[in-house]
């Protein structure tokens, strides 16, 4: 699985977009980019993946560079209980260990 | 439909005991992975069960094993607990039918060993 790359940390105002960037320039043809999250002492959460095309759902978009080196998660509106850890992860199994994320802190 | 759900939420152990985390996946996956999460890192891959069989494994002693029964739901054993075992452990559930892998996950235990 490719290696992926994500700041630290980030901050957001709240209900102002909040837009995760993610490398991932080793990524293969057949790897899909996929998102989670993970709020204090929770399970990880599911957000959206992609391989290609940009993707969108009740929770974010997905916006994927053409060359598909990189991505950015888009939280359109960010509210206080958006602040999590963000995880970006490459792959093309379930199997694959995720990186530290970046963790995103929403303030009023 | 049920999420996926693990138990017992805390445990204690001693070092050199051995434990077993239980954790039933999400109705229609066939599919269970498990991972250890410490402190300030993302949770780092364990193994995986599908069918039950293993079906990958990540940089883990064989003191760690699993099982995984006909219902999918599955045990994650731990022989000779070490103190740097201690972590949240997490099982996570998809359905390698649906084509993608969207993992599911739940709440975790929390081991702590003394």
């Amino acid at each position: 699985d490719a290696k992926t790359t994500q700041p630290t940390s980030m901050d957001c105002a709240e209900g102002r977009a909040a837009n995760l960037p993610c490398n991932h320039s080793t990524i293969s043809g057949n790897e899909y980019v996929y998102w989670y999250r993970q709020i204090h002492s929770q399970g990880p959460q599911y957000i959206i993946h992609g391989l290609k095309n940009n993707e969108t759902n009740e929770m974010a978009s997905l916006i994927i560079t053409e060359d598909r080196k990189s991505s950015t998660l888009i939280l359109p509106h960010a509210t206080l209980r958006d602040t999590a850890v963000y995880y970006c992860i490459v792959r093309v199994s379930s199997k694959s260990t995720f990186g530290d994320g970046t963790t995103l802190t929403v303030k009023p | 439909e049920t999420g996926v759900t693990q138990s017992p939420t805390h445990l204690i152990k001693t070092r050199g005991q051995q434990v077993t985390l239980r954790c039933s996946s999400q109705s229609g996956h066939n599919t269970v992975s498990w991972y250890q999460q410490a402190l300030g890192q993302g949770p780092q891959f364990i193994f995986q069960y599908y069918r039950e069989e293993e079906n990958g494994r990540g940089n883990f002693p064989p003191r760690f094993s699993g099982l995984q029964f006909p219902n999918y739901s599955s045990e994650l054993n731990v022989n000779a607990l070490e103190l740097d075992d201690s972590a949240l452990y997490l099982c996570a559930s998809s359905s390698r039918t649906s084509g993608s892998y969207e993992q599911y996950f739940g709440p975790g235990t929390r081991l702590t060993v003394t």
